[in-house]
């Protein structure tokens, strides 16, 4: 119940493609589900987060969906750059403070 | 800087050697999480410290790991008697106080790599 599953495990795109990632949970105890950014070598960067009072949140290129009867949420990348490449988590926490990581999606962007 | 520092960057060990990883939250910082990111996997929780007490020690892996943070600013993970299922990276994040909706500002991680 404290998995959060996420897909697909990679995702090639060409420059100017929307890629989409997407997360699902178990736990209804979840309020907050924040999205990293992560490039080799480096720590994940909060890119966007979202709280379930909401359906969707855009931040520049970056929109998150949120389906909270689903229990699901998702990522979306308007426009994609080859420097959108990385690797890109979903996580979600709750009553206690700890995130809990989806596997990741590795996103390949080509010119 | 301003961000979460982590030392050492990496580290490389014989198995059965006591390591220790230390992180330097961002100043002002009072929530302190301790994270392992295994190759091509997602980010498992080990430990959460709010000041100098970790109320949350839910995932630490064994015994063999512990963490002490002191002055409620610097944290030190230990892995005590390394086994190679250790290798991996270890990263740290702070956040401004506790709750989930305070974001957590990772490191950079320490590279653990257990010969």
């Amino acid at each position: 119940q404290q998995q959060v599953k996420q897909s697909p495990q990679s995702l090639i795109v060409q420059k100017g493609g929307i890629p989409i990632i997407n997360c699902a949970y178990e736990n209804t105890a979840f309020d907050y589900f924040p999205w990293y950014q992560q490039f080799p070598g480096k720590g994940p960067a909060l890119l966007i987060a979202i709280r379930p009072d909401v359906s969707e949140k855009k931040e520049g290129r970056f929109t998150i969906s949120f389906n909270k009867s689903a229990k699901q949420f998702s990522l979306h990348i308007m426009d994609s750059q080859p420097g959108d490449s990385a690797t890109y988590f979903c996580a979600a926490s709750g009553d206690t403070d700890k995130l809990i990581f989806g596997t990741g999606t590795r996103l390949q962007v080509f010119p | 800087g301003a961000g979460v520092s982590q030392s050492p960057s990496n580290k490389v060990t014989e198995k059965g050697k006591d390591v220790e990883l230390r992180c330097d939250p961002i100043s002002g910082h009072t929530a302190l999480y301790w994270y392992r990111q295994s190759l091509g996997q997602g980010l498992e929780f080990l430990i959460y410290f709010q000041g100098n007490s970790a109320p949350d020690k839910s995932g630490l892996p064994s015994d063999r790991f512990s963490a002490e943070r002191t002055g409620g600013s610097v944290s030190t993970l230990t892995i005590q008697r390394t086994q190679q299922e250790d290798s991996a990276v270890y990263l740290c994040a702070s956040s401004l106080s506790r709750g989930g909706f305070q974001p957590q500002h990772f490191g950079d991680g320490t590279r653990l790599s257990i010969l």
